[in-house]
């Protein structure tokens, strides 16, 4: 089984912050991983595929980079609204996801 | 535009089954996977399995083989997951999620299902 590390498990920022996230993966996973954003009671909302593109309508503020085994997913610029948990999903070999990151304030 | 409608809590003693559905809309049923995700309270996302709505293949996490079994109707554009022999330890969100596929032969997840609360108690 491929395990998904994120780290932090959670970061404060404040609103204009830039802020990465890390995922690590315990074998390479090529570039099929998926970044998430999730808040309370909500389900998951795709934010980044394959590692770097940007799902249609979502802002241009969040980007995704890496390949094989280490990933980030950046938000540029920390707006009010992204106060969430996030999550990796690699996608490599069935499906595994990181632990979550939460971003507060 | 793409949705997923899921059935209502459930409330389930340990030993029994649960089953959840999932009615998809707005595109063409057949020609997506459908993927189960389940979230225990606090904790992160874990994937259950998946099946073509198209030629009703099906493969499942092996967390859950034995217990879980999913199925699809193509006249109703809809997908039930069941999951057997109920613990405590099943008390999740279950979720359903339309898979876009890729080269690599899996998965991501582009839109979801709003989640089904299981409850597992004595």
């Amino acid at each position: 089984d491929i395990q998904m590390t994120q780290s932090p498990s959670t970061l404060s920022a404040s609103v204009g912050d830039r802020v990465t996230i890390t995922c690590r993966a315990s074998q390479s996973i090529s570039s099929w991983l998926a970044w998430y954003q999730q808040k309370p009671g909500k389900a998951p909302k795709v934010l980044i595929y394959k590692a770097s593109t940007l799902e249609s309508g979502v802002p241009s503020r969040f980007s995704g980079s890496g390949s094989g085994t280490e990933f980030t997913l950046t938000i540029s610029s920390l707006q009010p609204d992204d106060f969430a948990t996030y999550y990796c999903q690699q996608y490599n070999s069935y499906s595994t996801f990181g632990q979550g990151t939460k971003v507060e304030i | 535009q793409v949705q997923l409608v899921q059935s209502g809590a459930e409330v389930k003693k340990p030993g029994a089954s649960v089953k959840v559905s999932c009615r998809a809309s707005g595109y063409t049923f057949t020609n997506y996977a459908i993927h189960w995700v389940r979230q225990a309270p606090g904790q992160s996302l874990e994937w259950m399995g998946w099946i073509d709505a198209g030629n009703g293949r099906t493969k499942y996490s092996q967390e859950f083989q034995g217990r879980v079994t999913i199925t699809r109707d193509t006249s109703a554009s809809t997908a039930n997951m069941e999951l057997s022999s109920l613990r405590s330890g099943d008390t999740a969100v279950y979720y359903c999620s339309r898979g876009i596929w890729a080269r690599s032969g899996w998965y991501h997840f582009d839109s979801w299902g709003q989640g089904t609360q299981v409850t597992v108690s004595s």
